[in-house]
């Protein structure tokens, strides 16, 4: 009974590729995120969605671009990959976005030749 | 601009020993004060938080000390385990965005 999952654990691509990382939560939150954490492990917050609209949008090329079909899935899609964006990318999701605790996934290690 | 400052940046401990470390926040409109701790290949996990209305909170061995003032906060583990060894983020919220510090990678010697 997973509660924050994504696919695929790993992604393994060229440069100038477009590629997609899908998230589901099941815990009935409202509040769904998306972080890239660097070789360096450092964690920063990319996109937020709430009941499927978006209320965080950091500095972050427009190559990225998030959906969110619905409250339980937030995907993320990439166009015209570059070396830079190897990382290892985290879905996460709250009650809501005022409510303290952020439920992480297991991560997908994106990595780009 | 790094709005959370964390260090040290690894540590090593005894097993037994007390392992702190520190955070440093510039904005006063944090609300909440998270600590994460990530275990290789794993997303990070919610370890204990507090919001700046509290000095301290203490949840089995994990303490934290918390300095309004100072714009400080710090992570106690008391009797540190080998099972702690991982790496632990220090977080501040504002307006439903939480800002990470760098990261600290800990290391419990048995």
């Amino acid at each position: 009974d997973t509660a924050v999952s994504q696919t695929p654990k790993y992604l393994v691509t060229q440069m100038g590729n477009d590629k997609s990382i899908k998230c589901e939560q099941n815990l009935g939150h409202d509040t769904m995120y998306w972080y890239k954490q660097d070789s360096k492990k450092f964690l920063k917050i990319m996109f937020s969605y709430n009941n499927k609209e978006l209320i965080i949008n950091e500095t972050v090329p427009n190559r990225f671009s998030p959906k969110s079909p619905d409250k339980a899935h937030l995907n993320l899609h990439i166009n015209s990959l570059e070396l830079g964006d190897s990382a290892v990318y985290f879905c996460a999701s709250s009650q809501d976005y005022t409510k303290d605790e952020q439920f992480f996934g297991p991560g997908t290690r994106l990595t780009v030749l | 601009q790094q709005q959370v400052k964390q260090s040290p940046q690894s540590l090593i401990v005894q097993k037994g020993g007390i392992s702190i470390i520190n955070c440093a926040y510039e904005n006063t409109a944090f609300d909440y004060f998270p600590w994460y701790q990530q275990f290789p290949g794993k997303g990070p996990a919610l370890l204990i938080a507090i919001r700046p209305d509290v000095s301290e909170k203490k949840e089995g061995r994990f303490t934290i000390s918390f300095n309004k003032s100072a714009k400080q906060f710090s992570l106690h583990i008391m009797d540190s385990q080998p099972g702690d060894s991982a790496t632990y983020f220090c977080a501040a919220r504002k307006g439903g965005k939480l800002i990470f510090g760098q990261g600290t990678e800990l290391s419990v010697k048995p």
